[in-house]
């Protein structure tokens, strides 16, 4: 069974721009997660979509935002983006809702964002 | 609240030597627990987890971990280690119940340095 995939998998842009991240999950998987890692932050919650509704957000501005299709593919788009985006993107798939108890997150290489 | 304490930012171990991480948590609620690995350019994969039942959890490559509730740890173990170890280790909290049941809260990190 394929892992979760994730496109592209490196990214330049400048301030200002704005940026589109993919994240396929696992087949069967209707759960998808967004994770922002940086240096500084470590790994940070973004948000969670299942059944292409959001069902949680972190603590991000509204700048950082996604959605989640039929087929369960998400969708992470940044807008206006500032130097301190610059981070590895994660996103990772689970069988269930995170809040239907025990459940386990699989995740993906990353998207590496660079800001310049 | 939930949070979670890696205790070492860097640990070097001689190959063939034991191996230990240590995790300290905190959590409002009975909370399951994870160890991941990253390595370099990858995304994270699950070492092991413990949700409630045996306190001494096993995982892949040798790995081991103990739940400690009165302690609140959950160190991570290795009898002895191998080159491949040498990886970035989290260790995350997910609380059973309560507003933010099932998020995953990462701890800082370990970088694990594995010496010939």
């Amino acid at each position: 069974k394929a892992g979760v995939t994730q496109t592209p998998r490196y990214l330049i842009k400048t301030r200002g721009q704005q940026v589109t991240l993919s994240c396929s999950p696992i087949s069967g998987h209707r759960s998808v997660s967004w994770y922002q890692q940086t240096p500084g932050q470590g790994l940070q919650f973004l948000f969670e979509y299942f059944s292409e509704t959001q069902r949680n957000k972190g603590n991000f501005p509204g700048r950082f935002s996604g959605r989640q299709f039929s087929n369960s593919r998400s969708e992470m788009n940044v807008s206006t983006l500032e130097l301190g985006d610059s981070a590895l993107y994660l996103c990772a798939s689970s069988l269930r809702l995170r809040t239907s108890g025990s459940f386990e997150q699989f995740f993906g290489p990353g998207t590496r964002l660079t800001v310049l | 609240a939930q949070s979670v304490t890696q205790l070492d930012s860097h640990v070097s171990v001689s190959e063939g030597t034991p191996v230990l991480l240590r995790c300290n948590y905190s959590s409002s609620y009975s909370p399951s627990l994870f160890w991941y690995v990253q390595h370099p350019n990858k995304g994270l994969q699950l070492l092991l987890k413990y949700t409630s039942a045996a306190t001494l959890v096993k995982g892949i490559n040798g790995f081991e971990a103990e739940f400690k509730k009165s302690e609140t740890s959950f160190h991570l173990t290795k009898p002895s280690a191998h080159m491949s170890d040498a990886a970035e280790y989290f260790c995350v909290v997910t609380p059973s119940a309560g507003s933010t049941l099932g998020r995953l809260y990462f701890g800082r990190g370990t970088q694990l340095t594995v010496w010939p």
